[in-house]
């Protein structure tokens, strides 16, 4: 079983909040990565890291931003949360030299 | 970019009989990986597929690669409540997945009927 945890699990948030979720894994993974899911629709890399100083944009565009200052911890924050922002909001990792990715149990961010 | 497409998109099944799902790539596979998801919640890594003709099995659940086709199947034999819940397949990066993460298909939701 994976050990990579996200919080908040669900948050509520008014429009021009400053948000940040948070991303943590024990495992010692090199790799971690946020996926964006709106309901019903496929998963969207939007970034991924390498390691420590490693950040990359996805496929999917995204005005959110990450860090990786730790090897274990990989924030998102949304500098000013909109509507169009409402999604789950996923992280994984996984080891270098490897694709297998391990997933958190996700974030329901609604903007209202 | 490459694209998973996943059938059937919804099943429902009487618990205790077996289904099938497939996962098909519009370019070669060199890597597929089936996720379990329930609803609202992170993904299940289930298993991974390499090569060609390769099967695993974990539990119930089957799954095989035929690269020729660039397909994969996965197999649920008698199920059971507990497998409800949305299966996902993915591609590696080196099947032209995008950028370094994978490429999910839409899902496929499986409700399993008592």
């Amino acid at each position: 079983e994976a050990d990579i945890y996200q919080t908040p699990r669900y948050l509520v948030i008014g429009t021009g909040k400053k948000i940040t979720l948070e991303c943590s894994q024990t495992m010692g993974h090199d790799k971690m990565y946020w996926y964006q899911q709106d309901p019903g629709m496929e998963l969207h890399l939007i970034h991924y890291s390498y390691g420590v100083n490693s950040t990359e944009k996805g496929d999917l565009s995204s005005e959110s931003t990450v860090s990786r200052i730790r090897t274990e911890h990989f924030p998102l924050t949304l500098e000013s949360a909109r509507p169009s922002h409402t999604s789950q909001y996923l992280c994984a990792s996984s080891e270098f030299g490897t694709d297998t990715q391990y997933f958190g149990p996700g974030t329901r961010l609604t903007v209202l | 970019s490459q694209e998973l497409e996943q059938s059937p998109q919804s099943l429902i099944v009487q618990e205790g009989k077996n289904l099938t799902i497939n996962c098909t790539s519009s370019k070669t596979l060199y890597g597929l990986y089936w996720y379990k998801q329930k609803y609202g919640e992170g993904l299940i890594f289930l298993m991974m597929l390499q090569k060609g003709g390769e099967e695993k099995s974990h539990e119930k659940i089957t799954a095989k690669l035929d690269e020729k086709k660039q397909q994969s199947s996965l197999h649920i034999t008698a199920s059971q409540p507990s497998h409800a819940g949305i299966y996902l397949c993915g591609a590696g990066p080196y099947s032209g997945g995008g950028a370094d993460g994978l490429t999910f298909g839409k899902g496929t939701h499986l409700i399993i009927q008592p």
